[in-house]
């Protein structure tokens, strides 16, 4: 079975730049996560879809991120305008749509610096 | 607010040791309790897992305690080995599969 794919996997920009990246998930699973992991912390959710709709973006940066899941497969993340404080690795994952004992399963992550 | 809080921040131990994270979390809603391993450059990886309703699961060298009424689980591993050296990662789920993770212990296994 396929795992998570992520690209572009290493990213530099200059601040203020506009960055995309693509997400897709294992196949059939219907929840796909966007996670941030700066160096040394754990992953904090930015946004979580089921299917093509939004669960919870709470964390989001709404007026610099956004993001989308047409079809309620591949997703898109983008940043615009990247701060320099954006610099970290941006995990995408997904999860099957199970009521319970399921978990997610990360894919190998978009490495993003800004300078 | 942190909702799964992770210690410590880095462990060194022995080959052939016994390893221990704790985490703790305050929201009774959690419903499953992942542990995950992450290696550099590598997206985390399910380790072992557990519900609250079972106090303890093992899979080969690695074992999770779970305490509801403290609301702290920890992951054992025993006769740690080199390869283990890794960052680890609680996490716990909330309703709607939403996952929060504790800050990671970043874990040294000495030859």
């Amino acid at each position: 079975e396929a795992g998570v794919a992520q690209s572009p996997r290493y990213k530099i920009i200059e601040k203020r730049q506009s960055v995309a990246f693509w997400c897709n998930p294992i196949s059939g699973h219907a929840t796909l996560y966007w996670y941030q992991q700066i160096l040394g912390q754990g992953p904090k959710l930015l946004i979580q879809f089921q299917n093509n709709g939004v669960v919870d973006d709470s964390q989001l940066p709404k007026d610099r991120f956004s993001a989308e899941r047409l079809k309620g497969v591949d997703s898109t993340l983008k940043i615009q305008p990247a701060k320099l404080e954006d610099s970290a690795v941006y995990l995408c994952a997904s999860s099957p749509m199970t009521v319970s004992g399921n978990t997610i399963y990360f894919g190998e992550g978009s490495w993003l610096t800004v300078v | 607010q942190q909702q799964v809080k992770q210690s410590p921040q880095s462990l060194i131990v022995q080959k052939g040791g016994i390893s221990i994270i704790n985490c703790a979390y305050e929201n009774t809603a959690f419903d499953y309790f992942p542990w995950y391993q992450q290696f550099p450059g590598k997206g985390p990886a399910l380790l072992i897992a557990i519900r609250p309703d079972v106090s303890e699961k093992k899979e080969g060298r690695f074992t999770i305690s779970f305490n509801k009424s403290a609301k702290q689980f920890s992951l054992h591993i025993m006769d740690s080995q080199p390869g283990d050296s890794a960052t680890y990662f609680c996490a716990a789920r909330a309703t709607g599969n939403q996952f929060y993770f504790g800050t990671g212990t970043s874990l040294t296994v000495i030859p």
